[in-house]
């Protein structure tokens, strides 16, 4: 009975490579949550997906990032041309429906970082 | 934008004592509060949650109390224990996502 799986659990990329982070729900959860940690700043919201569509986007930023939660296979959020500000440890968190009282199980998150 | 303000930032407390954490909230569609705990290389883990239309919850050494009309929430956690050490997330979640507060690191002292 697997939770929320992601990896890679840490990601070291140069400046301007990309980085990938895959996650995969709890099974049966259709709902996916992202978001990033930076010390001292809490968990800041990113991206709600249903599957094969985005419902929220509006914590990520406009360029070089973007995800996806397919029909089959993980949810993948991408971050292109990595920069130094994007080192952080970035979870997945998953639940079986939306609404406002169902429990979001997180993944042990990835830690990026650009060097 | 902070949707969810949470103090203090950190706390330390004896071991027996009575720790709290405060927040407050600004969106009025919340309508769910849930608090998380999180281990130092581990993902927040659902602790206790709350609903607005109750004023207080208790589930063994944890309580959420609950003033809608200031729209503040606290966790008391009852005879700390060094094992409740950790980070704590209030948070406030409506339809379609769920925002955290900054996290309090809470240090429990045998």
């Amino acid at each position: 009975n697997a939770g929320v799986m992601q990896n890679p659990r840490h990601l070291v990329r140069r400046r301007g490579q990309e980085a990938r982070l895959r996650c995969s729900p709890v099974k049966g959860h259709s709902h996916v949550y992202w978001y990033r940690q930076l010390p001292e700043e809490g968990l800041k919201f990113m991206v709600y997906l249903q599957k094969e569509n985005i419902i929220d986007e509006s914590g990520m930023p406009k360029e070089r990032f973007s995800a996806e939660f397919p029909k089959e296979g993980p949810s993948i959020l991408r971050i292109q041309q990595v920069v130094r500000g994007d080192s952080a440890a970035y979870f997945c968190a998953s639940s079986v429906r939306r609404g406002s009282d169902t429990e979001a199980f997180f993944g042990q998150g990835t830690r990026l970082t650009v060097v | 934008q902070q949707q969810v303000k949470q103090s203090p930032q950190s706390l330390i407390v004896q071991k027996g004592g009575i720790s709290i954490i405060n927040c407050a909230y600004e969106n009025t569609a919340f309508d769910y509060f849930p608090w998380y705990q999180q281990f130092p290389g581990k993902g927040p883990a659902l602790l206790i949650a709350i609903r607005p239309d109750v004023s207080e919850k208790k589930e063994g050494r944890f309580t959420i109390s609950f003033n809608k009309s200031a729209k503040q929430f606290s966790l008391h956690i009852m005879d700390s224990q060094p094992g409740d050490s950790a980070t704590y997330f209030c948070a406030g979640t409506g339809a379609n996502n769920l925002f955290f507060g900054t996290g309090t690191r809470l240090t429990v002292i045998p």
